[in-house]
């Protein structure tokens, strides 16, 4: 079955620093989302891709956070500066044109000290 | 506004039967998702439910919808120590990027 991958599973980063969390969608997925995932708190929703552009941005995704698809088939995340808050689990989703089928990576653990 | 709501915790014993509840805010989802995610893991989707339906039935799972007062339950027949985990509910806002909203889980405690 299609998986959407997520790399790295763990990062350890130093306050300050950019880190960049990188996905790889199932391939005929259309739609690209971020959510992240704070320690023992709800998932919450970073931002959605469409079409080569960002459809939708959470009070989350200030200008400190950007996304990217470089390359046709890797969707990544920036975090420009690392603030400590920043530490959470981060998911990739990707999703078909139906309005079902949603597929999320395994995460990627941000620890940020 | 855009909220969905869960209890937070469930302690069933081993055999019984679990039930997780969950109210969600749009009207016009087409479709309600069921996630589980064990101790560190990733969100596994553990069944969905089309909004023209009021029941879905998968082995030992019983998802059952109420459209008028937007609640949406997960039943978990003869729940066994494998089911302990966090159980999150989960709504699509399509005219926002297809934007999932999530509930705030409910672990669900299983004791042998």
């Amino acid at each position: 079955e299609p998986e959407v991958t997520q790399t790295p599973s763990h990062q350890v980063t130093q306050m300050g620093q950019e880190v960049i969390l990188r996905c790889v969608p199932i391939s005929n997925h259309l739609y690209f989302y971020w959510y992240r995932q704070i320690l023992g708190q709800k998932v919450e929703f970073l931002v959605s891709f469409y079409n080569n552009e960002i459809s939708e941005k959470s009070e989350i995704f200030d200008d400190q956070f950007s996304v990217e698809r470089p390359d046709g088939s890797n969707f990544t995340l920036k975090i420009r500066s690392t603030k400590l808050e920043d530490s959470a689990m981060y998911f990739c989703a990707s999703k078909d044109k139906s309005n079902y089928g949603y597929t999320f990576g395994s995460g990627t653990r941000l620890t940020v000290v | 506004g855009e909220d969905v709501e869960q209890s937070l915790f469930l302690s069933v014993r081993e055999g019984d039967s679990s039930v997780i509840n969950c109210t969600y805010t749009d009207s016009s989802s087409t479709y309600l998702y069921w996630y589980k995610q064990e101790p560190g893991a990733g969100l596994q989707l553990l069944t969905y439910i089309f909004s023209n339906m009021d029941m879905k039935q998968d082995q030992r799972l019983t998802v059952l919808l109420n459209k008028k007062d937007k609640h949406l339950s997960l039943r978990i027949a003869d729940t066994q120590t494998g089911d302990s985990a966090i159980y999150f509910c989960a709504e699509p806002i399509y005219n926002q990027g297809g934007k999932l909203i999530f509930g705030q889980g409910t672990e669900l405690s299983v004791k042998p």
